[in-house]
């Protein structure tokens, strides 16, 4: 099944404990890319990927990082989480770049820093 | 990436149909409109993509006007089951990589 998923669903962590998000994809997409939502602000975008070792910031890219080692893995890395990250995440891809190309969406990461 | 301007909510009942307005006055000519919904809990999905006039699959349809600067999602007869957030996002593939989707419009569909 094409798919997109997020590990883990839900977590639960400290001020300043370093986390990582998995992101895969099975559908060979080049375009990956991470939001963020929360309530009245919508999604945001936070780091997207054209394809392998291509990264670039989106609009809320602050306090987070990501890599694309691999065509089907896009991490999000908190290296440093604070309160005002708590949110909910989503990982999606896409065949190509473009607002053109239809995004498909992982299931969520629901994140609390405490 | 053209910047979009919809309803923040709206409010419906079983059978109705529901118009959806999504403003974007500066979108640009090679630019494509594409519409998602997001039920709680999950994460959106495609409903339908347009260029221009009327698109028209098993979900919704899209209408579009001649100058683009707005489109309109119509859901018809809306059952307990579309209520969800539904996005406008505007753009092209050779454009602008980053994607804005903005706050959306939430839709309430009442028995």
């Amino acid at each position: 099944e094409a798919q997109v998923t997020q590990n883990p669903r839900y977590l639960i962590t400290v001020t300043g404990k370093k986390l990582t998000v998995t992101c895969s994809q099975n559908m060979n997409h080049e375009y990956m890319s991470w939001y963020r939502q929360d309530p009245g602000l919508g999604l945001r975008q936070i780091y997207y990927s054209m394809n392998v070792e291509v990264t670039d910031k989106g609009d809320v890219p602050e306090g987070y990082k990501v890599s694309r080692k691999e065509k089907r893995n896009f991490p999000l890395i908190l290296e440093s989480p604070s309160p005002n990250q708590t949110s909910l995440y989503f990982c999606a891809s896409s065949p190509l770049a473009g607002a053109r190309e239809t995004q498909y969406f992982g299931p969520g990461t629901r994140l609390l820093v405490l | 990436l053209a910047k979009t301007t919809q309803p923040i909510s709206m409010d419906s009942y079983e059978g109705q149909e529901v118009n959806i307005t999504c403003s974007h006055n500066n979108i640009a000519t090679n630019d494509y409109i594409t519409w998602y919904q997001q039920f709680p809990s999950q994460g959106p999905r495609f409903i339908i993509q347009g260029y221009k006039t009327k698109v028209t699959n098993e979900v919704a349809s899209l209408f579009i006007p001649a100058d683009r600067k707005s489109s309109t999602l119509s859901l018809p007869r809306v059952s307990l089951s579309d209520t969800a957030v539904y996005y406008c996002l505007v753009g092209d593939m050779a454009g602008f990589q980053k994607l804005v989707f903005g706050t959306g419009t939430r839709l309430l569909v009442s028995p």
